[in-house]
């Protein structure tokens, strides 16, 4: 069982619609987690990053964190073609190195 | 927007050369690593420095070596290349956990 999984897509919405993007993890002992964003071409660029339960904003953009059902998600608010890009999800132990998710593709369509 | 480099962006190459791929932060980061992503999977880490003088091998099981002689300077090396060495290599510095990412290398050997 991979440790950080999510669904790949491709997500496809109109613009302005509220996006879910959903992520699981097995290892109980994540205490640190982080979305990231890759457009086409680049490299990942952070996002998010909250720590332990609970939920983070930051304009359009919230992260919630479940750890008692272990699930990740990242809310998109009044989506942007803008916001068309691959979005990872990410965990961390205190101690241990990022463990990356393979990603979920987004497409916003005007 | 972070101050990672990564040179080539793409790179076709024979069977058997060699070659380096090069990763340059100006943000006087300690910690840099490595990464090799292909399409639709998660981020595999295959070498990391924490320091000057310090390389690790990564999860990923990997025929490339490092080297961290210069905190801002940290390249990736191929004795022999082959085509299952086709992939995209990214490379990342971090202050704490978060982690800013170059642009990539597309690397396919023929």
């Amino acid at each position: 069982q991979k440790e950080v999984e999510q669904d790949p897509g491709p997500l496809s919405v109109p613009e302005g619609a509220i996006v879910s993007l959903n992520c699981t993890y097995s290892n109980s002992a994540f205490q640190y987690f982080m979305w990231y964003r890759q457009y086409s071409r680049k490299g990942p660029e952070l996002l998010m990053y909250t720590y332990s339960s609970g939920n983070k904003e930051d304009g359009r953009f919230t992260a919630q964190v479940d750890k008692s059902s272990k699930y990740i998600s990242l809310f998109i608010r009044d989506s942007q073609p803008s916001d068309s890009a691959t979005y990872l999800c990410a965990a961390k132990t205190s101690y241990d190195k990022v463990i990356f998710g393979p990603g979920t593709s987004l497409s916003v369509i005007p | 927007e972070a101050d990672i480099y990564q040179t080539p962006r793409y790179l076709v190459i024979g069977t058997g050369k060699k070659i380096t791929l090069e990763c340059s932060q100006t943000m006087g980061h300690d910690k840099m690593y490595w990464y090799q992503q292909d399409p639709g999977m998660e981020l595999h880490l295959i070498h990391y420095s924490y320091g000057v003088n310090s390389t690790e091998k990564g999860d990923l099981s990997s025929e490339s070596t490092v080297s961290r002689i210069r905190t801002e300077h940290f390249p990736l090396t191929l004795e022999s290349a082959r085509p299952s060495h086709t992939s995209q290599y990214l490379c990342a510095s971090a202050a704490g956990d978060t982690q800013y990412f170059g642009p990539g290398t597309r690397l396919t050997v023929l």
